[in-house]
């Protein structure tokens, strides 16, 4: 079955802590792979994306994500978060050859000042 | 300033009463889509639409329908809700889903059923 986890549901980081949250996709094609960020109150934002070459991209605010294809993962790190990182992130997958987009359940960020 | 618009922002209704919540992109967006996001379940897609005329469902479509007879606009139609409908929803567009481009997403709105 096609699917995108996330298998932090809340996580509660101290500021300047670094940051790892995972995402692991089930998808037996390609796939396009995203991480959106979710402020309070706010609509979702695309943080970064991957479609193809360096597995390590970055994107906003310091945010970067590493795709490995051999494990089926795609996580978000950042060395030192802030305060204002405090949202909901969510990975999700766009599957090539299909309309389908599919997001994880999200994971809750507080960061302590 | 290119973005998605969404109305309402929020509403109450009650069980049965025909509801209709709008969505309009100004980027002439071929794709748009609605989800509803609940919590620990994530955003899961009701229905998309590829182009004028051309809808199909996603993962969670009973309950709800869709038409898109413009470009710019997906209106999300609850014939007779529920309150098992109750949730925050958002719609969604990109210029092209085949190419997999990133989704533009409007403001959400927050659905109450009792």
């Amino acid at each position: 079955a096609q699917s995108v986890s996330q298998h932090n549901h809340h996580v509660i980081l101290s500021e300047a802590a670094s940051l790892e949250l995972g995402c692991n996709y089930s998808y037996g094609g390609t796939v396009n792979l995203f991480w959106y960020v979710q402020y309070p109150g706010q609509h979702l934002q695309l943080l970064l994306k991957y479609f193809s070459g360096d597995p390590l991209v970055k994107g906003i605010k310091g945010f970067e994500a590493e795709f490995i294809k051999s494990k089926f993962s795609f996580n978000l790190r950042k060395p030192s978060v802030q305060w204002s990182d405090t949202a909901e992130y969510f990975c999700a997958a766009g599957l090539k050859g299909t309309y389908k987009y599919i997001f994880g359940t999200g994971t809750r960020l507080k960061v302590l000042a | 300033e290119a973005q998605v618009t969404q109305n309402p922002r929020y509403l109450i209704t009650v069980t049965g009463k025909k509801l209709t919540v709008t969505c309009s992109q100004n980027m002439n967006h071929e794709y748009m889509s609605w989800y509803r996001q609940d919590p620990g379940l994530g955003l899961r897609q009701i229905y998309y639409s590829m182009n004028v005329e051309v809808t199909d469902k996603g993962d969670v479509p009973e309950g709800y329908k869709v038409s898109r007879k413009e470009k710019r606009n997906f209106p999300l139609i609850l014939e007779s809700p529920s309150p098992n409908q109750t949730s925050l929803y958002f719609c969604a567009s990109s210029f092209s889903i085949a190419t997999n481009e990133k989704l533009f997403f409007g403001s959400g709105t927050q659905l109450s059923v009792l």
